[in-house]
């Protein structure tokens, strides 16, 4: 069975740092195109990042408003993606959601939120 | 970026009715528009792709529909577990999201 489990979220300052954690179980991360994806309170979806499974060059993507600051990545031993995010500002602000591609499957999401 | 634009942005409609849901994209993404369904404090779940495949386990009242750019999601008589907001996506170029469209109950 499937299941994706997000951690690392909270509050944090302008400017600051945070890193996701997204364990998976059921599959191997690294055969795998994982997303992440938000959600600002009350709105809609936003694809953040991207990489692609080990045997498709394991290439990494970014939307246009957090590239240079993100970065996606994955430990193939603990099975995890992870969504490194700098220099963090107040419209980053969201719940971040791990994807796997195919099947299409989401994990619980995790709230970060940015605020002085 | 391709811009996903849908309408209306609320839908109010009485059990057993039908549904229809707009989507328009601002150019054209082939095949690869998919829609999500999300119900409150819960992540999206996945509908339809490709246009018109019903992924695993979704009954045969929701179906799409559409080509190039203007794409529909029609559930032909409404549950009360499908009232929920609605998301079309496109995978042609990255991936982009629309608005979304609330189904609510009339």
């Amino acid at each position: 069975e499937v299941q994706l489990v997000e951690s690392g979220g909270g509050l944090v300052k302008p400017g600051g740092s945070l890193r996701l954690s997204c364990v998976a179980s059921g599959f191997r991360v690294n055969d795998a195109w994982m997303n992440w994806v938000r959600q600002a309170p009350g709105k809609g979806l936003e694809w953040v990042a991207r990489i692609k499974s080990k045997t498709d060059g394991g290439t990494t993507d970014y939307a246009a408003p957090v590239k240079g600051r993100f970065t996606i990545s994955r430990d193939d031993s603990k099975n995890t993606v992870y969504l490194q995010m700098n220099s963090l500002r107040t419209e980053d602000t969201a719940v971040y959601y791990c994807q796997l591609r195919t099947p299409d499957f989401w994990g619980q999401g995790n709230l970060v939120t940015v605020s002085s | 970026e391709i811009v996903l634009t849908q309408s209306p942005a609320t839908l109010s409609v009485s059990p057993g009715e039908r549904a229809t849901l707009s989507c328009r994209a601002s150019q054209s993404v082939s095949s690869n528009l998919a829609w999500y369904q999300q119900k409150p404090g819960q992540p999206p779940s996945l509908l339809i792709y490709d246009i018109s495949t019903r992924a695993s386990g979704i009954p045969a009242r929701f179906s799409g529909s559409g080509s190039g750019t203007e794409f529909t999601l029609t559930i032909s008589s409404l549950q009360s577990e499908d009232f929920a907001v609605y998301y079309c996506h496109q995978y042609h170029n990255w991936r982009t999201f629309g608005q979304g469209t609330k189904v609510e109950i009339k």
